[in-house]
């Protein structure tokens, strides 16, 4: 059963059209939920982490959202260089960390 | 700025040698992490390490084991390597947390490929 779903799997956008990607959790009692980016061949870039429903963080183009089953991350007229795979994770208690399969996003010029 | 560093970006193994993957922190983390990253399944936990000499089971450890025996650094070790281990390893660290998990931050990553 997946804990962690990211939608959409993949997004093309052209530079300047805004968008977001959600993620949606079955865990009970969120702990908090965590939002990477990463690059192709390398490791996870730490964006975000959010902790109760209603709270919002932002960091240059990117704003990230929380209720009490999903997160969103808007991406404000993208540019090419935000493209990338983010990903979402929650934890879910005992040192754990559940994480969704990512929203694949290409920023077209 | 927190850096976590790892051995080897790209390793190519044959099948039944023993593998080792090592990984460093500079932020006195107390808290290590072994992923493993698939295709179509995303980051799953191998091990992780509380502390020196600590260890606990992820969600896929069979096949491997860990070591740490000093703070910064924390060992993946594969006894016996299978063409099924062929993967993208990531290796991550934090601070304890308490009842919150602290942010993870994560290394560069090992792509190993085994034959």
């Amino acid at each position: 059963e997946d804990q962690v779903t990211q939608s959409p799997e993949a997004l093309r956008l052209q530079e300047g059209e805004s968008s977001s990607l959600n993620c949606s959790y079955t865990v009970s009692g969120l702990r908090g939920l965590f939002w990477y980016r990463q690059d192709p061949g390398k490791g996870p870039e730490f964006l975000f982490t959010l902790y109760s429903a209603g709270e919002e963080k932002e960091k240059e183009r990117l704003k990230a959202t929380l209720t009490k089953k999903e997160s969103f991350l808007h991406i404000t007229a993208p540019k090419p260089e935000d493209s990338a795979t983010y990903l979402c994770a929650v934890d879910y208690g005992n040192n754990r960390l559940a994480f969704g399969k990512g929203n694949q996003v290409v920023v077209i010029p | 700025d927190v850096k976590v560093t790892q051995s080897s970006r790209y390793l190519v193994k044959r099948t039944g040698e023993k593998v080792f993957l090592e990984c460093v922190q500079d932020m006195d983390h107390e808290n290590m992490f072994w992923y493993r990253q698939d295709p179509g399944l995303g980051l799953r936990l191998i091990y992780f390490s509380y502390d020196v000499k600590m260890k606990e089971k992820g969600d896929i450890p069979e096949g491997y084991s860990v070591s740490r025996e000093k703070k910064e650094r924390f060992s993946l070790i594969l006894e016996s390597a299978s063409t099924n281990q062929t993967s993208m390893y990531l290796c991550a660290s934090s601070s304890p947390g308490g009842v919150r998990m602290d942010t993870q931050y994560f290394g560069p990553g090992t792509r190993l490929t085994v034959l």
